[in-house]
């Protein structure tokens, strides 16, 4: 069935550096890719998403990049603030048309120290 | 608009008893989706439905689990027996109609324990 890998499981950085998220999906047909942030006790929000025409997307310090071709995308957070500390899910939506319905990632927590 | 509401926030229940989740989705949304999220398993979509019809109800772990959507601005996701293996952070989210609109907007989730 359809499947969304996400690497690493786990990602430390100091404040300041960049972090990166990649996520690999097998349904060729999929064609919309958000980015949630799940911070303690609250639900998934989005923060970023992107669809297959467009190759990458930037928004302040986050942006995302898409390949069709190798069905990977990732996300990038620049000068990593502790407030960015949270799990971080990827999704593929499933099939061309709008059928609405999405597979996540397992998720990353990223820390952000100090 | 106030977002996605889900009540209750926090469910500490007894094994065989019934639970019942309720959720509100953003008003003018169509479609709605109950998950399921655990340290082992992640975000499991449950069951979703489109204009309060159930869609895809392949991810609802057994007979046990029961979802309604009675109208559009109402749903609920109902344990009868629960079971201490239920015991996970249950979400509702919705996402309005139409091409290009697959974002889904998550609520603050319920909290389950099954002792």
């Amino acid at each position: 069935g359809e499947n969304v890998e996400q690497h690493p499981s786990t990602l430390s950085v100091q404040e300041g550096d960049s972090a990166v998220i990649k996520c690999t999906y097998s349904d060729s047909a999929s064609n919309y890719f958000p980015w949630y942030k799940q911070e303690l006790g609250k639900g998934p929000q989005l923060i970023i998403d992107i669809r297959s025409n467009v190759g990458e997307k930037k928004d302040q310090r986050i942006a995302v990049t898409l390949n069709k071709t190798a069905k990977h995308f990732s996300l990038h957070i620049t000068e990593t603030q502790p407030e960015d500390s949270a799990v971080y899910f990827c999704a593929a939506s499933i099939g061309s048309g709008n059928t609405g319905k999405l597979i996540f990632g397992q998720g990353t927590t990223l820390q952000v120290k100090p | 608009d106030a977002g996605v509401i889900q009540s209750p926030r926090h469910e500490v229940t007894e094994m065989g008893q019934e639970v019942t989740l309720r959720c509100k989705p953003i008003s003018g949304h169509d479609y709605l989706f109950w998950y399921r999220q655990t340290m082992m398993r992640g975000l499991e979509l449950l069951i979703y439905f489109n204009n309060n019809v159930p869609i895809d109800d392949s991810g609802m772990p057994e007979d046990r689990f029961s979802a309604k959507m009675p109208n559009a601005s109402f749903s609920t996701l109902k344990i009868q027996p629960s079971e201490p293996r239920d015991s996970a952070v249950y979400f509702c989210a919705s996402s309005p109609m139409g091409f290009g609109t697959d974002t889904q907007y998550f609520g603050p989730g319920t909290r389950l324990t099954v002792l």
